[in-house]
């Protein structure tokens, strides 16, 4: 039972580039969240999803698209990667919206 | 949306001494509080929660309180160890986007 994976764990992107982090986890969760965490701010959420095939936007969504086609997955693309989206992105799952499970973090660096 | 504060920012004690981080709130309708610690290199996790029906809720050394009509939550750590030094988040659940919304966390250092 591995609990929430994150792929890849570190990655430097070139501005403009283009990426996707991947999420998974094996414990039937419905929700699923996509955090980013920079010094001094917290946790803030980028988008989430209440199950398969849906999804909603959080509070900092712009320049990020997601997709939940399996229950197991959950995807976080940035289109056009930017300085500003220099981060420490945290996926985590849960049953109902609490407890949050949280994965260990992919850490991307945009020069 | 949900709006969570948190202070202190740093938080330095002595090993054996009591640590206190606290947390307001806006929404009053939020109705879940949870306590995350961040060790380095690894996600956030849980180490206690409270529901808004709820005061207190104690875990060993650690508790949590709960003022619903100041909209503030504390988080208290008695006798302090070394390896309680981390990074502290509180939550609160937006009831609008029925997700958490974090506070800027707490970097606790336990000197030996």
């Amino acid at each position: 039972n591995a609990g929430v994976t994150q792929t890849p764990k570190f990655r430097v992107l070139k501005t403009g580039q283009s990426m996707t982090l991947l999420c998974a986890q094996d414990m039937n969760h419905e929700y699923m969240y996509w955090y980013r965490q920079d010094p001094g701010m917290g946790l803030r959420l980028i988008h989430y999803s209440v199950g398969e095939g849906t999804t909603a936007k959080g509070e900092v969504p712009d320049g990020y698209n997601v997709s939940r086609l399996k229950k197991q997955n959950f995807l976080l693309g940035l289109e056009s990667a930017a300085p500003s989206q220099t981060s420490v992105y945290f996926c985590a799952s849960s049953v109902g919206t609490a407890p949050l499970h949280f994965g260990n973090g992919t850490r991307l660096t945009v020069t | 949306g949900e709006n969570v504060e948190q202070h202190p920012s740093t938080l330095s004690v002595q090993e054996g001494d009591s640590a206190v981080i606290k947390c307001t709130y806006s929404d009053s309708a939020s109705n879940y509080f949870p306590w995350y610690k961040q060790e380095l290199g690894k996600g956030p996790q849980l180490i206690i929660d409270i529901r808004s029906n709820v005061g207190e809720k104690k875990d060993q050394r650690i508790a949590v309180t709960l003022n619903k009509t100041a909209k503030h939550f504390s988080l208290h750590i008695t006798e302090t160890q070394p390896e309680d030094s981390a990074v502290y988040f509180c939550a609160a659940r937006d009831t609008g986007r029925r997700a958490l919304t974090f506070g800027s966390g707490t970097r606790l250092q336990v000197q030996p």
